[in-house]
């Protein structure tokens, strides 16, 4: 299985509603990483979780960490086409060293 | 601020040729990462360089190397290119390994294999 488990995998959702996305690891996480990407483009960072039970908010994306189930959680409040891309959680599973990814979530939001 | 540059946006090469992908961090950024995102397979960790050293490596072939300059500039360097190398290489540079501050990725090269 994958380190870094994320869901869903793709996400339609009505213009105006909230979805939810999940990233689930098998290790203990020194830090958390949300990014969107456009297709074919670069990763635009969107927060970092750190501590057990933060949480961060910008704009309309709120993400949270639980530390004690290795889980984080990346909630859009009344969706936007521009909220359409793909999601990707990153994770650093060892002091100071590279991340690893899940596979993402590809969010359409329907006018 | 300018953020992370790739160069070049796009490479076209045939089997068997080398490629050579830049990155420039963003100013006083030390850390300078490369990832390989290839259809299907999600985005791998390829190398990472600190202060002009390679301080971790993912599971790739020697074929694919790379260099950290004193001003903290990078290459990557891929050589006897396979069809399947043909993906986006995301450069990414952070401010901070020891605190795990934020990676910032620049718009990648794409390269492509014919």
């Amino acid at each position: 299985s994958q380190e870094l488990e994320q869901s869903p995998q793709s996400l339609i959702v009505q213009e105006g509603k909230n979805l939810t996305i999940n990233c689930t690891s098998s290790k203990t996480l020194y830090g958390l990483y949300w990014y969107k990407q456009k297709y074919g483009e670069g990763l635009i960072f969107l927060m970092m979780l750190q501590k057990g039970g933060e949480e961060k908010s910008h704009e309309k994306i709120t993400a949270k960490l639980d530390e004690k189930k290795q889980q984080s959680s990346l909630h859009i409040t009344a969706s936007q086409p521009s909220h359409a891309g793909i999601y990707l959680c990153g994770a650093s599973l060892a002091a100071g060293n590279k991340l690893t990814f899940g596979g993402g979530t590809r969010v359409l939001v329907k006018p | 601020e300018a953020g992370v540059t790739q160069s070049p946006t796009h490479l076209i090469k045939t089997r068997g040729q080398q490629a050579t992908l830049r990155c420039s961090p963003i100013s006083g950024h030390t850390s300078v990462y490369w990832y390989q995102q290839a259809l299907g397979l999600g985005l791998q960790f390829l190398l990472w360089y600190d202060e002009g050293e390679e301080r971790n490596r993912g599971n790739f072939p020697p074929r694919f190397s790379g260099r950290q300059f004193p001003n903290y500039s990078s290459e990557l360097n891929v050589n006897a290119l396979e069809l399947e190398d043909s993906a986006l290489y995301l450069c990414a540079s952070s401010s901070s390994w020891v605190t795990n501050q934020p990676q910032h990725f620049g718009d990648g090269t794409r390269l492509s294999i014919l």
